[in-house]
């Protein structure tokens, strides 16, 4: 069984640091690309961050770029996304979500339950 | 980037009844080389995270009930519950992949009449 399990999630201030971890069981993680999606409560979904199998093709939503970075280690089965210079705007729940494919192919077939990031002095 | 607009934004329909809902993307993600609508639809119930319920447009998920459908091509896409039952209360999201940045519908509340 698939499973994605977020953490590092928690209240921080504005302008610091937050590095968010997902870790994946239940499937061969070298194999699929993976994404960070986020939801702010009570709205829509948003797209953050993927990564392929290789970590060679990495993408970025404009809202984030240049304050984020996503990575992986394949060697532990985990996914993070580090988050600087945090803004309010930023508050939501983020889920780890895995392709269906190793790339080329970004839907989100499963979903971690989400940690939720709170920004706010 | 590419938009992805959804109507209505809610629906309430009766139990056992059709719900049809829209979604259109402001440019094409039909794949000309391989014929494939990079389109998904997505089932979010309070309290969880969302679930895939349907990939390339109309390919359903192993598991997804046969209620539930999807259908279009190009900019216009269709998803149909075709008799709605109690368990279906929830948001419905789609999303294109055909080009970065990935994007995601407004989303569809679907209400029980």
């Amino acid at each position: 069984e698939v499973q994605l399990v977020e953490s590092g999630g928690g209240l921080v201030q504005p302008g610091r640091s937050l590095r968010l971890s997902c870790a994946a069981s239940g499937f061969t993680f070298d194999d699929f690309a993976m994404h960070w999606v986020r939801q702010a409560p009570g709205k829509g979904l948003e797209w953050v961050s993927g990564i392929n199998w290789n970590s060679r093709k990495i993408a970025y939503a404009d809202s984030v770029k240049g304050r984020v970075t996503i990575s992986r280690d394949n060697a532990k089965n985990s996914l993070y996304l580090q988050m600087n210079s945090l803004r309010p705007e930023d508050t939501a729940f983020y889920y780890c979500a895995k392709s269906p494919c190793s790339t080329g192919c970004d839907s989100f077939h499963h979903w971690g339950q989400g940690t939720l990031v709170t920004v706010s002095s | 980037d590419i938009v992805m607009t959804q109507s209505p934004d809610s629906l309430a329909v009766s139990l056992g009844e059709r719900a049809t809902i829209n979604c259109k993307s402001s440019q094409s993600v039909l794949y000309s080389s391989n014929n494939k609508n990079y389109l998904a639809w997505y089932q979010q119930k309070p309290g969880q995270p969302p679930k895939m319920l349907i990939s390339w447009a109309s390919a359903r998920e192993f598991g997804v009930p046969d209620r539930f459908s999807g259908s279009g091509s190009g900019t216009d896409f269709t998803l149909t519950i075709s008799s709605l039952q109690a368990e279906d209360v929830a948001v419905y999201y789609c999303q294109q992949y055909y080009s970065s940045p990935l994007t995601f519908g407004q989303g569809t509340k679907v209400e029980i009449k």
